[in-house]
């Protein structure tokens, strides 16, 4: 079965500074690699996503992600974060479930606070 | 515009009532889910359905039910054998490969 392990509970970060959050997964195949952003109270929002071809992502908000099949990782970065970053994030593996819709296995989530 | 809208967004229910949350989406998407999410958990599959009048258990099936009559519906009830149902649910849809789309969620308390 596959699983999804994000370190970090809690990050903070001063706004204008990089960002990295750590995602490790693991499964038996090839990865389907997502990350995921939820503001207090609200549904999740797909940032990115990683399903074959080149392992540096990007996706919306200026994140990119990049897919390390050796360290079975998928790191999320963000070279300059803003106030409105401040969020909690869940990166997700993917496996397929018989047809074109596949199951998501959520990591527990990172919180980002970001201070003035 | 297109989307997934869940109601109530808050709901409260004494213990031992059965409670249903709505779930529906105009995104034309063939399958659905529904997930719950508690503090620090991130978010753990209740149940899923690909396709009408078809469904599956996910990891956390206990004490919940579900149907879909509808490609548009997807209702999950929180039944009296749910042990601890307060928690924030949350209902998602997708076509194709895993790009699921989030609704924003229902907060569910039992008092």
């Amino acid at each position: 079965a596959q699983s999804v392990t994000q370190p970090d509970i809690h990050i903070t970060v001063s706004e204008g500074a990089s960002l990295e959050l750590r995602c490790n997964y693991s499964y038996g195949a090839t990865p389907y690699l997502f990350w995921y952003v939820q503001s207090p109270g609200q549904g999740l929002q797909l940032l990115l996503k990683y399903f074959s071809g080149d392992t540096l992502v990007q996706g919306i908000k200026g994140f990119e992600a990049e897919f390390k099949r050796s360290q079975s990782s998928f790191n999320l970065r963000k070279p300059s974060v803003h106030w409105s970053d401040a969020a909690e994030y869940f990166c997700a593996v993917g496996a397929e479930r018989g047809g074109s819709n596949y199951k998501l296995t959520f990591g527990k989530g990172t919180l980002l606070t970001v201070n003035p | 515009d297109g989307g997934i809208t869940q109601s109530p967004k808050y709901l409260f229910r004494k213990e031992g009532q059965n409670v249903t949350l709505s779930c529906e989406q105009n995104l034309n998407h063939d399958a659905m889910y529904w997930y719950r999410q508690d503090p620090g958990q991130g978010l753990r599959l209740i149940y899923y359905s690909q396709i009408v009048n078809d469904f599956q258990k996910g990891d956390i099936a206990e004490g919940y039910s579900v149907s879909r009559e509808k490609k548009e519906s997807f209702p999950l009830t929180v039944t009296s054998a749910q042990k601890n149902p307060t928690a924030f649910y949350l209902c998602a849809s997708s076509i194709g490969r895993g790009d699921q789309f989030f609704g924003p969620g229902t907060r569910l308390t039992v008092l």
